[in-house]
């Protein structure tokens, strides 16, 4: 079975700090894809990146940037010099990479960023 | 096409009644997903669809609960007897089979609240 933890379940922080949300998997699978997702109040899940399992290259985005480490099946997400804009639920989640691809997600770790 | 829609944004309805919900996914994803979130917890699958195809259905998705993509284009997903328990956003999500494999896009959902 798949299963995501999310390890902090809320974050805040003051605007401009670096922030870091650790996300840990589990699966049997041998290639899978990781997922991070913001929530924004409005509700709509906005998609923000995709790991293929057998790419264990770190990726930047502007301020946002991802850890991915096999070894120890963590998937982290940092968001550098925060903004109040930042604020929103971000979710760590796995798929299999055939069949259904459907989403198993964390449990969300609620991020504020405070001017 | 500017995303996945989905149609009421908001329900109130009273035990017992029968709701029901649209999706319009993104036109050229064939792959549809339903989820379903409760406060403070991530979204959990409940069905997917390929084309018209039913293809997987969670156990969380009772016989109250009934899906169906005419055609392979929008999805109605419906709610019989409604529970209390069965209050929740109800999030339906669309992928494509090509190029960007696994990349789901979300609607803003629909709340449900049965009073």
């Amino acid at each position: 079975a798949q299963k995501v933890t999310q390890v902090q379940t809320e974050i805040s922080v003051v605007e401009k700090e670096d922030v870091t949300l650790d996300c840990v998997y589990e699966t049997r699978d041998t290639t899978y894809y990781l997922f991070w997702y913001k929530q924004p109040p409005s509700g709509e899940l906005v998609f923000l990146i995709r790991r293929n399992s057998f790419d264990e290259q770190n990726e930047i985005s502007g301020r946002y940037s991802w850890n991915f480490q096999k070894s120890t099946s963590s998937f982290n997400f940092t968001i550098t010099a925060s903004q109040v804009v930042d604020s929103a639920v971000y979710f760590c989640a796995l798929s299999e990479i055939q069949g259904a691809q459907k989403l198993v997600f964390g449990q969300g770790t609620r991020l504020t960023i405070n001017p | 096409d500017t995303g996945v829609s989905q149609d009421p944004r908001h329900k109130i309805t009273k035990r017992g009644q029968n709701v029901t919900f649209r999706c319009d996914p993104i036109s050229e994803h064939n792959r549809l997903y339903w989820y379903r979130q409760t406060l403070g917890q991530g979204p959990e699958f409940l069905t997917y669809f390929q084309n018209e195809a039913q293809l997987e259905k969670s156990r969380l998705l009772s016989d109250r609960f009934s899906a169906e993509r005419p055609k392979g284009s929008f999805s109605t997903l419906e709610i019989q007897r409604t529970e209390q328990g069965d209050s929740a956003m109800y999030l339906c999500a669309s992928s494509a089979t090509t190029g960007r494999l696994g990349e789901a896009f979300f609607g803003q959902g629909t709340r449900l609240t049965v009073v």
